[in-house]
Protein backbone atom coordinates (compact mmCIF):
# COMPACT_ATOMS: atom_id res chain seq x y z
CA UNK A 1 0.00 0.00 0.00
CA UNK A 2 1.35 3.15 -0.71
CA UNK A 3 1.48 5.56 2.16
CA UNK A 4 2.97 8.70 3.96
CA UNK A 5 2.99 8.69 7.43
CA UNK A 6 3.65 12.07 9.24
CA UNK A 7 5.73 12.57 12.93
CA UNK A 8 7.30 15.35 15.00
CA UNK A 9 4.74 17.55 15.70
CA UNK A 10 4.05 19.56 19.27
CA UNK A 11 3.49 22.27 21.20
CA UNK A 12 6.41 24.56 20.94
CA UNK A 13 6.75 28.46 22.35
CA UNK A 14 7.11 31.04 19.74
CA UNK A 15 10.58 31.56 18.24
CA UNK A 16 11.03 27.68 18.96
CA UNK A 17 12.08 25.14 16.19
CA UNK A 18 10.67 21.78 15.50
CA UNK A 19 11.32 19.04 12.71
CA UNK A 20 9.11 17.33 10.94
CA UNK A 21 9.43 13.87 8.94
CA UNK A 22 7.37 12.36 6.62
CA UNK A 23 7.79 8.08 5.76
CA UNK A 24 7.36 6.82 2.72
CA UNK A 25 6.05 3.31 1.98
CA UNK A 26 4.39 1.27 -1.04
CA UNK A 27 6.41 3.22 -3.34
CA UNK A 28 10.13 4.55 -4.64
CA UNK A 29 10.38 7.89 -2.69
CA UNK A 30 13.31 8.92 -4.70
CA UNK A 31 11.25 8.98 -8.34
CA UNK A 32 8.71 11.38 -6.97
CA UNK A 33 8.98 15.22 -6.18
CA UNK A 34 7.53 16.08 -2.46
CA UNK A 35 5.98 19.24 -0.86
CA UNK A 36 4.71 20.17 2.55
CA UNK A 37 1.42 21.88 2.56
CA UNK A 38 -0.42 22.86 5.79
CA UNK A 39 -4.10 24.27 6.64
CA UNK A 40 -4.09 26.32 9.60
CA UNK A 41 -7.56 26.00 12.20
CA UNK A 42 -10.26 26.22 10.63
CA UNK A 43 -8.56 27.63 7.07
CA UNK A 44 -7.84 26.68 3.55
CA UNK A 45 -4.93 24.79 2.17
CA UNK A 46 -1.60 27.00 2.05
CA UNK A 47 1.26 25.37 0.06
CA UNK A 48 4.57 25.46 1.95
CA UNK A 49 7.82 23.61 0.12
CA UNK A 50 8.76 21.42 -2.47
CA UNK A 51 11.76 19.07 -3.42
CA UNK A 52 12.76 17.12 -6.64
CA UNK A 53 13.30 13.90 -6.68
CA UNK A 54 17.25 14.12 -6.10
CA UNK A 55 16.96 17.17 -3.66
CA UNK A 56 18.02 19.72 -7.03
CA UNK A 57 15.31 22.36 -7.03
CA UNK A 58 13.81 23.56 -3.71
CA UNK A 59 11.12 25.79 -3.28
CA UNK A 60 9.63 27.95 -0.79
CA UNK A 61 6.63 29.91 0.26
CA UNK A 62 7.25 33.07 0.74
CA UNK A 63 5.38 32.67 4.11
CA UNK A 64 8.57 30.43 5.73
CA UNK A 65 11.56 31.42 3.61
CA UNK A 66 14.73 31.66 5.49
CA UNK A 67 13.07 30.13 8.12
CA UNK A 68 12.04 26.35 7.08
CA UNK A 69 14.51 23.85 5.24
CA UNK A 70 12.87 21.11 3.56
CA UNK A 71 15.48 17.92 2.94
CA UNK A 72 14.88 14.48 2.06
CA UNK A 73 16.97 10.88 2.22
CA UNK A 74 15.45 8.51 -0.21
CA UNK A 75 18.08 5.57 1.25
CA UNK A 76 16.04 6.12 4.24
CA UNK A 77 12.40 7.20 2.01
CA UNK A 78 12.08 9.75 4.60
CA UNK A 79 10.80 13.54 3.71
CA UNK A 80 11.87 16.27 6.32
CA UNK A 81 11.28 19.94 7.20
CA UNK A 82 12.84 21.89 10.12
CA UNK A 83 11.06 24.59 11.15
CA UNK A 84 12.94 27.33 13.02
CA UNK A 85 12.06 30.79 14.44
CA UNK A 86 8.54 29.47 14.62
CA UNK A 87 5.59 32.13 14.92
CA UNK A 88 1.96 32.08 15.86
CA UNK A 89 0.65 31.86 12.23
CA UNK A 90 2.56 28.45 11.72
CA UNK A 91 0.03 26.71 13.94
CA UNK A 92 -1.29 24.79 11.52
CA UNK A 93 -1.84 20.50 10.47
CA UNK A 94 1.19 19.60 7.89
CA UNK A 95 0.90 17.38 5.50
CA UNK A 96 3.51 15.68 3.43
CA UNK A 97 2.34 14.86 -0.35
CA UNK A 98 3.76 13.18 -3.23
CA UNK A 99 3.42 15.39 -6.45
CA UNK A 100 2.49 13.54 -9.73
CA UNK A 101 1.12 15.08 -13.15
CA UNK A 102 1.29 18.88 -11.27
CA UNK A 103 -0.86 17.42 -9.00
CA UNK A 104 -0.67 15.51 -5.44
CA UNK A 105 -1.78 12.64 -5.23
CA UNK A 106 -0.56 10.75 -1.91
CA UNK A 107 -1.25 12.63 0.97
CA UNK A 108 -0.09 11.57 4.31
CA UNK A 109 -2.51 11.65 7.53
CA UNK A 110 -0.92 14.97 8.90
CA UNK A 111 0.87 16.13 11.89
CA UNK A 112 -0.47 18.82 14.07
CA UNK A 113 2.05 21.73 14.94
CA UNK A 114 1.11 24.43 17.71
CA UNK A 115 3.02 27.91 18.14
CA UNK A 116 1.82 29.06 21.74
CA UNK A 117 3.37 30.66 24.46
CA UNK B 1 1.60 35.05 -8.67
CA UNK B 2 -1.37 33.39 -9.95
CA UNK B 3 -4.39 33.72 -7.47
CA UNK B 4 -7.34 31.28 -7.74
CA UNK B 5 -10.74 32.10 -6.83
CA UNK B 6 -13.50 29.97 -6.34
CA UNK B 7 -17.02 30.44 -6.16
CA UNK B 8 -19.59 29.75 -4.73
CA UNK B 9 -18.21 29.27 -1.14
CA UNK B 10 -20.67 27.61 -0.21
CA UNK B 11 -23.25 25.61 -2.35
CA UNK B 12 -26.53 23.27 -0.84
CA UNK B 13 -27.99 20.91 -2.39
CA UNK B 14 -29.79 17.53 -1.79
CA UNK B 15 -28.33 14.07 -2.62
CA UNK B 16 -28.80 13.41 -6.53
CA UNK B 17 -28.28 16.87 -7.25
CA UNK B 18 -25.73 18.51 -9.57
CA UNK B 19 -23.27 20.56 -8.19
CA UNK B 20 -21.13 23.01 -10.40
CA UNK B 21 -17.94 24.64 -8.57
CA UNK B 22 -15.88 27.16 -10.32
CA UNK B 23 -12.52 28.16 -10.06
CA UNK B 24 -10.67 31.15 -11.68
CA UNK B 25 -7.62 32.26 -12.19
CA UNK B 26 -6.35 35.59 -12.21
CA UNK B 27 -4.25 34.99 -15.27
CA UNK B 28 -3.89 31.91 -17.33
CA UNK B 29 -3.25 28.65 -16.21
CA UNK B 30 -1.69 25.80 -18.39
CA UNK B 31 -4.76 23.31 -18.49
CA UNK B 32 -1.97 20.62 -17.70
CA UNK B 33 -1.48 21.97 -14.62
CA UNK B 34 -4.69 22.20 -13.07
CA UNK B 35 -6.11 19.84 -10.23
CA UNK B 36 -9.11 19.47 -8.14
CA UNK B 37 -9.02 18.03 -4.50
CA UNK B 38 -12.12 17.35 -2.49
CA UNK B 39 -11.42 17.53 1.58
CA UNK B 40 -13.88 15.91 4.51
CA UNK B 41 -14.03 16.72 8.35
CA UNK B 42 -10.49 15.77 9.67
CA UNK B 43 -9.05 13.58 6.47
CA UNK B 44 -6.31 14.92 4.39
CA UNK B 45 -7.68 16.32 0.65
CA UNK B 46 -8.02 13.51 -1.56
CA UNK B 47 -6.85 14.34 -5.78
CA UNK B 48 -9.69 14.14 -7.77
CA UNK B 49 -8.88 16.27 -11.08
CA UNK B 50 -5.62 16.35 -12.54
CA UNK B 51 -4.63 17.77 -16.23
CA UNK B 52 -8.10 20.21 -15.38
CA UNK B 53 -9.75 16.99 -17.01
CA UNK B 54 -8.45 13.42 -16.03
CA UNK B 55 -9.78 11.49 -12.91
CA UNK B 56 -7.19 10.02 -10.39
CA UNK B 57 -7.37 6.64 -9.78
CA UNK B 58 -10.56 5.19 -7.71
CA UNK B 59 -12.41 8.20 -8.51
CA UNK B 60 -15.99 7.88 -10.08
CA UNK B 61 -17.15 8.78 -12.89
CA UNK B 62 -20.04 11.45 -11.73
CA UNK B 63 -16.90 13.97 -11.06
CA UNK B 64 -15.42 15.24 -13.96
CA UNK B 65 -13.07 18.80 -14.45
CA UNK B 66 -13.37 20.70 -17.44
CA UNK B 67 -12.00 24.50 -18.72
CA UNK B 68 -9.10 25.94 -20.17
CA UNK B 69 -7.28 29.31 -19.66
CA UNK B 70 -8.70 31.23 -16.37
CA UNK B 71 -12.03 29.37 -16.09
CA UNK B 72 -12.43 25.89 -14.92
CA UNK B 73 -15.19 23.59 -13.71
CA UNK B 74 -15.34 20.95 -11.15
CA UNK B 75 -18.84 19.11 -11.99
CA UNK B 76 -20.69 16.20 -9.56
CA UNK B 77 -23.00 15.01 -11.70
CA UNK B 78 -25.48 13.43 -8.74
CA UNK B 79 -24.40 13.74 -5.37
CA UNK B 80 -23.93 10.88 -3.20
CA UNK B 81 -24.00 11.69 0.27
CA UNK B 82 -20.31 11.02 0.81
CA UNK B 83 -19.83 13.88 -1.56
CA UNK B 84 -20.71 16.56 1.14
CA UNK B 85 -17.51 17.82 1.85
CA UNK B 86 -14.82 21.13 0.95
CA UNK B 87 -13.54 21.22 -2.66
CA UNK B 88 -9.89 22.90 -3.64
CA UNK B 89 -8.63 23.91 -7.37
CA UNK B 90 -4.60 24.13 -7.33
CA UNK B 91 -2.52 25.29 -10.44
CA UNK B 92 1.18 24.30 -10.40
CA UNK B 93 3.18 27.71 -11.33
CA UNK B 94 6.51 29.00 -10.94
CA UNK B 95 6.43 31.31 -7.60
CA UNK B 96 4.83 30.31 -5.63
CA UNK B 97 5.33 26.57 -6.98
CA UNK B 98 1.71 25.48 -6.14
CA UNK B 99 -1.75 27.65 -5.09
CA UNK B 100 -4.62 26.28 -3.84
CA UNK B 101 -7.68 28.36 -4.27
CA UNK B 102 -9.94 29.26 -0.95
CA UNK B 103 -12.63 26.77 -1.69
CA UNK B 104 -16.15 25.71 -1.92
CA UNK B 105 -18.06 23.85 0.83
CA UNK B 106 -20.77 21.59 -0.69
CA UNK B 107 -23.20 20.93 2.13
CA UNK B 108 -26.37 18.83 2.65
CA UNK B 109 -29.68 21.40 2.17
Amino acid sequence: EVQLVESGGGLVKPGGSLRLSCAASGFTLSSYNMNWVRQAPGKGLEWVSSISSSSSYIHYADSVKGRFTISRDNAKNSLYVQMNSLRDEDTAVYYCARTRNYGMDVWGQGTTVTVSS
Amino acid sequence: EIVLTQSPGTLSLSPGERATLSCRASQSVTSSYLAWYQQKPGQAPRLLIYGASSRATGIPDRFSGSGSGTDFTLTISRLEPEDFAVYYCQQYGTSPLFTFGPGTKVDIK
